[in-house]
This record gives C-alpha cells, structure tokens and sequence, in this order.
C-alpha cells in the first residue's frame, strides 16, 4: 500500500480555518485519498475523499495537488467538535480496504 | 446515510473465556467487511477481511485460530476472540462499503467499537 505521512498533531483556533497537509508522494494513479477522521473512543468517520479534482462536501474541502503528490484537508470553520485524529488514507476503487496510519491529531481551542 | 451497528459496545471477560463481538450493516448488503484492532495512542490496524459466504482474509501475524471470523449472511459479520488474554484487551471496529453500483469509489462506514478488557 502506498504510505502517507501527517504531521502528528495541529493546534487550531475556534472559527478559524484549518489546513491539514498529507504527503503521498508514492501515490499510484488509481488510488484514491480518502480522509476520515475518529473521535475518542468512536469508530473512524468519513469526512471526504477524491481523486484528482478538488471536492467540498457539507463538512469539508479536499485540496488535491496537481501532481496528485499531496492533499491538504480544509475545515474551514474549526469547532471545538472537530477536535479528533483525521487520517489521510490512499484506497483502491471499489470495496477494497483501507489502510490507516497514524493520522494528525487536530487539537481546537476556544 | 448507511450504518454500520457493532455489539456488544464494551466488555469484561474472564482470561480464558471467548467473546463474540457482532457487526450489521443495517441498511446495506455489505459482501465484504473489514475487522481492525486499536490499542491505546494508536492507530487501528487491520486484522482481517470478513467476506460473505466463505473464510475470512487475515493480514499478516494476526492468528486466524484466535480471531475466528463467520459471515454468515450479508448484512452481519461476527469475531470472536477465543481463549483471551489480557493482551487481547482493545479496541476492537468493524467496516464495510456500500456496493459500488457502478461508482468507483465508496465511503466506508464503521461501527462504533467494542471495547473488550480481558481481566
């Protein structure tokens, strides 16, 4: 599987944006990033995933380089409910698993 | 949105004793399921993919005579941990992805963990 690597943690302000980076410089053309991210003691949670264009959902957007070589997770109002550990993660298409690595752990203060 | 429902959400057991720990895809048909483990300050790792209808995919260095695997049907999938150990206490999550239908990437759902401490 192809690797990621985030920073291990983030500080953010309430209300404020944040940007969260993930390098995947080994990334092949057919993987997709996906980010999800877990609550303490909650199961992961999908936030967004995409392949090569930028997408926004309800919840955030997804920043794709053009080389496909880094993303970068937008939340772009941070709520003290945002504060969890967000996994950027390459997937296959279809049904294929998900392979988590140690994620940022985004910290929000009021 | 699709629901991934695990039960029991936390247990207790007895070292020795084996806990069967279920996962239901509550209004999907999920062929396929996933099983991970999470200990503490971790992140989770992949122990096993569940697949309807015939023997579970373990990953490597995860026992497969320990961590047994029945999916039976395509909305439930079961681990059961057997002879536990204290070193079996985790986190323990199930997922699964929504059929494709033609789309080429799904969102998995997952479950909201069992806790097991195995004293």
């Amino acid at each position: 599987d192809a690797k990621t690597t985030q920073p291990n943690s983030m500080e953010s302000n309430e209300e404020e944006p944040v940007h969260l980076p993930c390098n995947h410089s080994t990334i092949s053309g057919t993987d997709y990033i996906h980010w999800y991210r877990q609550l303490p003691s909650q199961g992961p949670e999908y936030v967004i995933h995409g392949l090569t264009s930028n997408v926004n959902n309800r919840m955030a957007s997804l920043a794709i380089a053009e080389d496909r070589k880094s993303s970068t997770l937008i939340l772009h109002r941070a709520t003290l409910r945002d504060a969890a550990v967000y996994y950027c993660i390459l997937g296959q298409g279809g049904g294929n698993k998900l392979t988590f690595g140690t994620g940022t752990q985004l910290k929000v203060e009021l | 949105g699709a629901v991934v429902s695990q039960h029991p959400s936390w247990v207790i057991c007895k070292s020795g004793t084996s806990v069967k720990i279920e996962c239901r895809s509550l209004d999907f048909q999920a062929t396929t399921m996933f099983w991970y483990r999470q200990f503490p300050k971790q992140s989770l790792m992949l122990m096993a993919t569940s697949n309807e209808g015939s023997k579970a995919t373990y990953e490597q260095g995860v026992e497969k005579d320990k961590f047994l695997i029945n999916h039976a049907s395509l909305t439930l999938s079961t681990l059961t941990v057997t002879s536990a150990h204290p070193e079996d206490s985790s986190f323990y999550i199930c997922s699964a992805r929504e059929p494709t239908g033609g789309r080429l990437n799904t969102e998995a759902f997952f479950g909201q963990g069992t806790r097991l401490t195995v004293v």
